[in-house]
């Protein structure tokens, strides 16, 4: 298996500009978070999905955060319009349903997003 | 509200120096416990994990922790480190039969060879 698969590994990008980050969850997997990791915040749950419904997104900061999940195998965050203090390094993890397998999360290799 | 405490920040050792990372959480109901390892630019991998049975848990690279359900905590341990072990160690928790994962702060580990 590949594992959890983001992209872009890194984006760089002005203020104000849309940006989309991307996820491809482990396959048979139906719990997927998106996970934001800054220094001065340590690492911040945004929003979780179960089967491909959003189950808890008090995590995400404010509205100029969206998150979807169409399908079991992709589920994308987007910031519009960016800020500055939005750059950080943006994880994506999933997990097995509970009993078939184990309660760890699989995190992705993450997305490092600079907004100038 | 559930937390999840790491008391170090920042810890230094040298090569074959014996180490021990605190971790507290506060919680009373049943929980699965884990440590995540962060290498400087990669993603979290799980070192080890506890969810029930034997409370000292191996995990990979020769480390393991040991649960007490009695001081709520799970320290990570290893008796002897190395330089590669320089990373930045996370200890989770999740509260059985929901969602929620609870992550400490992280320790970062610097290792001097």
């Amino acid at each position: 298996d590949a594992g959890v698969i983001q992209s872009p590994r890194h984006e760089v990008t002005e203020m104000g500009q849309e940006v989309t980050l991307r996820c491809k969850p482990i396959s048979g997997h139906n719990s997927l978070f998106w996970y934001r990791q800054t220094m001065m915040r340590g690492l911040e749950l945004l929003i979780y999905f179960n089967n491909n419904v959003p189950i808890d997104d008090s995590g995400m900061p404010e509205d100029r955060f969206s998150a979807k999940m169409p399908n079991a195998s992709f589920s994308t965050l987007k910031i519009q319009p960016s800020e500055p203090r939005d750059s950080a390094v943006y994880f994506c993890a999933s997990r097995s349903p509970p009993g078939l397998g184990s309660n760890e999360q699989f995190f992705g290799p993450g997305t490092r997003l600079t907004v100038l | 509200a559930q937390s999840v405490s790491q008391h170090n920040h920042h810890v230094i050792l040298s090569e074959a120096a014996s180490l021990e990372l605190g971790c507290n959480y506060s919680y009373g109901g049943t929980v699965n416990l884990f440590w995540y390892v962060q290498y400087p630019g990669q993603h979290l991998q799980l070192l080890l994990k506890y969810f029930s049975g034997d409370p000292l848990v191996k995990g990979i690279k020769g480390f393991e922790a040991e649960f007490i359900k009695s001081k709520f905590s799970f320290n990570l341990r290893k008796p002897s480190v190395q330089w590669s072990d320089t990373a930045e160690y996370f200890c989770a928790v999740n509260l059985v039969g929901t969602y929620k994962y609870i992550f400490g702060t992280g320790t970062r580990l610097k290792v001097l060879a």
